[in-house]
């Protein structure tokens, strides 16, 4: 079973749309989770952390449900500048696991 | 400016090859990591470094050889390249221990992408 599993998508939306991304991962002693987004290959950049039940920032809400061990990203008003590769990682005693990222396009 | 540098940007070799990807940082992180990404696989770790002279192996560490001299400088080693390590590699850096609220942020470098025949 992978640490973290998150559906590849691709999500296609149109502009002003509001979409959730789940992400499940299997260990529950995992102490720190994050999005980051990914752009056609480049280097990953940090979207948001979430160390306790959640954050917002912005357009973006991210929710963290230890009890069922997933992490969910909402982006409210989607823009075309949200269209990239949405990654959910874990982190498990210094050790970070990535899942294989969900595909959003955002159409005109 | 803060940045994590990786070179080289593209490298093509051949089997057995001996070759080095450098990464350094400029923010003083302690933690440093390499990781792969592979189609349909996401970024997997490779190895990672909590500070100086302190290593640990990633998921998937097999072929691979790391040392941590110095603070900034994480280079990733292939003694013996094969095709199966053809792939895009990151190097990321953060402040300190993932855990800890804050400071597990990762800053990843562009990224070297690797062939080997």
């Amino acid at each position: 079973r992978k640490e973290v599993e998150q559906d590849p998508g691709p999500f296609n939306v149109p502009e002003g749309a509001t979409v959730a991304f789940n992400c499940t991962y299997s260990n529950s002693a995992s102490q720190s989770f994050f999005w980051y987004r990914q752009d056609c290959r480049k280097e990953p950049k940090l979207l948001m952390s979430v160390y306790s039940s959640g954050n917002e920032d912005g357009r973006f809400t991210a929710q963290l449900n230890r009890a069922s061990q997933y992490i969910s990203l909402l982006i409210r008003d989607s823009k075309l500048s949200d269209s990239a590769t949405y990654l959910c990682v874990v982190d498990n005693f210094n050790k970070f696991y990535f899942g294989s990222g969900t595909k959003l396009n955002v159409k005109p | 400016e803060a940045q994590v540098t990786q070179n080289p940007r593209y490298l093509i070799t051949v089997t057995g090859k001996k070759l080095t990807v450098t990464c350094s940082q400029n923010m003083n992180h302690e933690y440093m990591s390499w990781y792969r990404q592979d189609p349909g696989l996401g970024l997997r770790q490779i190895y990672y470094s909590m500070n100086v002279e302190v290593t640990d192996k990633g998921d998937v560490p097999e072929g691979y050889k790391v040392s941590r001299k110095e603070k900034r400088n994480f280079p990733l080693i292939l003694e013996s390249p094969s095709p199966n390590q053809t792939s895009l590699y990151f190097c990321a850096s953060s402040l300190g221990n993932p855990g800890l609220a804050g400071v597990g942020i990762q800053y990843f470098g562009a990224g070297t992408r690797l062939s080997v025949l």
